[in-house]
């Protein structure tokens, strides 16, 4: 199956600075990438879509200058959480979904997720 | 308003035995349902993905069925292992509203000795 990775898995940095976090596509292409926040003990909470080489559509409630994305190709798309607090510590997921027409098109591939802990 | 709901919120069962678990959803118009399993600490990892037209679908010992009239879907797991123990998530995709996909909170399953 398709495979979409992230890293770091673990990040620890103090408040007020920012951290990136990768995902990418290993085997396919996706010009499709959502990015998810989970609390423990929660479900998936949707915080962007990233197209590639066009603005994140973020949800309603979610800051988009503290939580920049950017995909700028078809396999690889960042989320820079900016001048990082304590509030932000939480397990962020992205998914890739394949390329229309593609059979992984109706599917979404999950990385393993990225522990982050702001101090 | 989409919404997908998950039941039982928790289940233990010993190993070796079997068990089912509920989403209902209210998405529409819909696209298709597909059914993960998290474990802790871990990204998603899709079990079973169904379109309107397919009424079950099975990947080893889990098996998920779909009821698109009645808006159900179940999944089933037989003969339980202790490395099933993990949250079970039901997600629903819109075929509109950009193909926006609905979670549901998630059936966390602990399977004991």
């Amino acid at each position: 199956g398709a495979v979409v990775s992230q890293h770091p898995s673990r990040v620890i940095c103090k408040s007020g600075t920012s951290v990136k976090i990768e995902c990418r596509s290993l085997d396919f292409q996706a010009t499709t990438m959502f990015w998810y926040r989970q609390f423990p003990k929660k479900s998936l909470m949707l915080m962007a879509t990233s197209n590639e080489g066009s603005k994140a559509t973020y949800e309603q409630g979610v800051e988009k200058d503290k939580f920049l994305i950017n995909h700028a190709s078809l396999t690889l798309s960042t989320l820079t959480v900016t001048s990082a607090h304590p509030e932000d510590s939480s397990f962020y997921i992205c998914s890739a979904r394949g390329l229309a027409g593609a059979s992984s098109y109706n599917e979404q591939f999950f990385g393993p997720g990225t522990r982050l802990t702001v101090l | 308003k989409n919404q997908v709901e998950q039941s039982p919120q928790s289940l233990i069962i010993l190993e070796g035995k079997n068990c089912t678990l509920q989403c209902n959803y209210t998405v529409s118009p819909f696209s298709n349902l597909r059914w993960y399993k998290q474990d802790t600490g871990r990204g998603p990892v899709s079990l079973t993905i169904m379109t309107f037209s397919e009424n079950t679908k099975s990947n080893g010992r889990y098996t998920a069925t779909l009821d698109a009239d009645t808006k159900q879907s179940s999944l089933h797991i037989t003969a339980s292992q202790l490395s099933d123990s993990a949250s079970y998530i039901c997600v629903v995709t819109s075929r509109t509203n950009a193909g926006k996909s609905t979670f549901g909170d998630g059936t966390t399953l602990t399977v004991k000795p």
